[in-house]
């Protein structure tokens, strides 16, 4: 059974540093895209960094320069490095795998999403 | 500002056909496919509709997407009250190299 669970979430003040990870299982990371979508209280889906199988990666404007996203193999679980970080940053973070039929993947179609962690940005 | 636009709501009654419009441009929607999600309150979003119009396995076969250009359509037919949520386009975007969302369309069951 495919399961992502992610850690991490809190309150930071602003400036501050968080990483967040999540933890995968029933299948590899290495081998799927892997991204991140975070939402604000009370607002609409905003997709963060996805990085893919084969390494590249790639961040929304809004987090470049400030996030990183990477894996760790050996662990299969994935990561985003939060620094810089801004009251706007404040969202529940989800971490999600986007959908690979057996001939295509699929970059903006996510087949499975954790529970999400919150990151709430305060002084 | 979202980079795909959905009208912020829709509704129908029981039993009705619905449909909700994502309108993009040429560097999304026009060049690379569209999916649709399903967020029901306090939960992850869900995957409905993928490449335009295929449906993962378990989505039932009331739901459709459709896509022309640089706009796409999600249908729901035989409206449910269960079908009460938030839905979502997304699509990949070359001139961003990254994932556009729509804003979100609130969908209401009478």
């Amino acid at each position: 059974e495919v399961q992502l669970v992610e850690s991490g979430g809190g309150l930071i003040q602003p400036g501050g540093s968080l990483r967040l990870s999540c933890a995968a299982s029933g299948f590899t990371v290495s081998s799927n895209y892997m991204s991140w979508v975070r939402q604000a209280p009370g607002k609409g889906l905003e997709w963060v960094s996805v990085i893919y199988s084969g390494g590249s990666t790639y961040y929304a404007d809004s987090v470049k320069g400030r996030f990183t996203i990477s894996r760790d193999n050996s662990k299969n679980t994935l990561y985003l490095q939060m620094n810089s970080l801004r009251a706007e940053d404040t969202a529940v973070y989800y971490c999600a795998r986007s959908y690979c039929s057996s001939t295509s993947c699929y970059f903006a179609a996510i087949d499975y999403w954790g529970q999400g962690t919150l990151v709430t940005v305060s002084s | 500002q979202s980079v795909l636009t959905q009208p912020p709501s829709a509704s129908g009654t029981p039993g009705q056909r619905v449909t909700i419009s994502c309108s993009g441009s040429s560097s999304n929607i026009g060049s690379n496919t569209v999916n649709w999600y399903q967020q029901l309150p306090g939960t992850a979003p869900k995957l409905l509709i993928y490449s335009n119009n295929q449906r993962p396995s378990g989505v039932p076969d009331r739901f459709s997407g459709s896509k022309s250009g640089t706009s796409a359509s999600l249908a729901i037919s035989g409206l449910q009250s269960e079908d009460e949520a938030d839905y979502y386009c997304a699509a990949w975007d070359d001139s961003l190299n990254a994932v556009v969302f729509g804003g979100g369309t609130k969908l209401t069951v009478l």
